[in-house]
């Protein structure tokens, strides 16, 4: 199931190896940064998110690292699976509402 | 399993026609949010509903409305459909409006204009 647009930057690693995605941000104002994860022909499933006076954060096996001077998000995933193979999407939430304005994703594709 | 559930799961229609998707929210989550993922626009915001309130809009166009229902479940009609509606279209929810930052989405809803 196509889920996504066929240009999608793509990032290879192998399996065992630590992943690095990154995203760049233009919203200096939003509230939240939040990183999804779309596998093929599912929807998004969130993964975590960092709050904008937050440089860092930690979940399992994933970190989240803020840049705000050069607005610049990522999602480290340390020892990359089979599993994690997916397109990851960064989303910003900003305002009285809840609704998030989402990147163009990356897709990450793990080797045996 | 996220708990959102989506019908139909796919969708084959014909320019100018009239279809409804419809979403059902996980137990217990009063917020409905709408999104559209095409191939050229990727994940885009449409609209959200609390409570069966509309509480934000995003780039829905004109054609295009929803309402969330007393049970929860919501409904996007898409009318005067064009070739370049065809897109899957996710519905999400959460427990609040405004609180958190986790959405859950549904599977989708394929749509095929043809």
């Amino acid at each position: 199931g196509e889920s996504v647009g066929l240009h999608l930057p793509t990032l290879s690693v192998q399996e065992g190896d630590n992943s690095i995605i990154n995203c760049a941000y233009s919203n200096s104002a939003s509230d939240y940064f939040i990183w999804y994860k779309q596998e093929s022909g599912k929807g998004p499933q969130f993964i975590i998110d960092i709050r904008s006076n937050m440089d860092k954060r930690q979940g399992q096996r994933v970190t989240v690292l803020l840049n705000k001077t050069v607005k610049h998000l990522s999602l480290q995933i340390a020892a990359t699976q089979p599993g994690d193979s997916a397109v990851y999407f960064c989303a910003e939430k900003k305002g009285a509402g809840n609704m998030l304005t989402f990147g163009g994703g990356t897709r990450l594709m793990v080797k045996p | 399993d996220s708990g959102v559930t989506q019908t139909p799961k796919h969708l084959i229609t014909a320019t100018g026609q009239r279809v409804t998707l419809r979403c059902s929210p996980r137990s217990g989550d009063l917020s409905v949010y709408w999104y559209q993922q095409s191939l050229d626009q990727g994940l885009q915001f449409l609209i959200q509903y609390y409570n069966g309130e509309e509480r934000a809009k995003g780039n829905i166009l004109e054609r295009f409305s929803a309402q969330q229902f007393p049970d929860l479940h919501s409904e996007l009609n898409l009318s005067s459909l064009e070739l370049g509606d065809s897109a899957l279209y996710f519905c999400a929810s959460s427990v609040a409006s405004v609180q958190g930052n986790e959405q859950f989405f549904g599977p989708g809803t394929r749509l095929t204009v043809l």
